[in-house]
């Protein structure tokens, strides 16, 4: 079946400091990704699309310039905290979209803490 | 735009017992409905999803759904839950013609299995 590898599985950082987490399609090509992000008791928030080779699309509310997207390959899409604040700790979720059959597989999830 | 609608926040059941999910949907186009079960910690798992054809959909660990398109609805059913049924409930709406195929998620539901 459908994989999906989302490293780390959890991470913690000084505030001020960057944290880039990966999304890997391992068995089938992913030409859309969405990233997540799920605050304690909460449903899970999308944050941005992306799709291979162009700029991802933003949700209402993202700061684009704070979350970095890249999505260089039909198997990997990287999320990047930069400056990282303690409001930034969350778990984070990322989701591939195959075709019909293998529709969208979502990742572990990252439990980022900022300290 | 489409959202989606989980009428209970918790439901604790006895085990053994029959349960229903509750999931209604807004949307005036074509929609693709989807139930996931999320562990603590962890990323999502699909349970069910429902693309077209038949409107009761079997899923796994015994799980089914019914698509409902008068009433809008996507009730989650399992006639005999267990212990390890506890976990987090996701319903879930794409929109396959609006060309954005990103999912929207409710609110989640809390189900507990008491023994």
């Amino acid at each position: 079946g459908a994989v999906v590898s989302q490293h780390p599985s959890w991470v913690i950082c000084k505030s001020g400091t960057s944290v880039k987490i990966e999304c890997r399609s391992l068995d089938f090509q992913a030409t859309t990704m969405f990233w997540y992000r799920q605050f304690p008791k909460q449903s899970l928030m999308l944050m941005a699309t992306s799709n291979e080779g162009s700029k991802a699309t933003y949700e209402q509310g993202v700061e684009k310039d704070k979350f970095l997207i890249n999505h260089a390959s039909l198997t990997l899409s990287t999320l990047t905290v930069t400056s990282a604040h303690p409001e930034d700790s969350s778990f984070y979720i990322c989701s591939a979209m195959g075709d019909r059959r293998v529709g969208y597989t979502f990742g572990s999830g990252t439990r980022l803490t900022v300290v | 735009a489409q959202s989606v609608t989980q009428l209970d926040s918790q439901v604790p059941v006895f085990e053994e017992a029959p349960v229903e999910l509750r999931c209604n949907y807004s949307s005036s186009v074509s929609v693709y409905l989807f139930w996931y079960v999320q562990y603590p910690n962890q990323g999502l798992q699909l349970l069910l999803k429902y693309l077209s054809g038949s409107t009761l959909v079997k899923g796994i660990n015994g799980f089914e759904a019914e698509f409902n398109k008068s009433q809008t609805s996507f009730h989650l059913r399992k006639p005999s839950v267990h212990i390890s049924d506890t976990a987090e409930y996701f319903c879930a709406v794409s929109e396959p013609l609006q060309g954005a195929q990103k999912l929207v998620f409710g609110q989640g539901t809390r189900l507990t299995i008491n023994p």
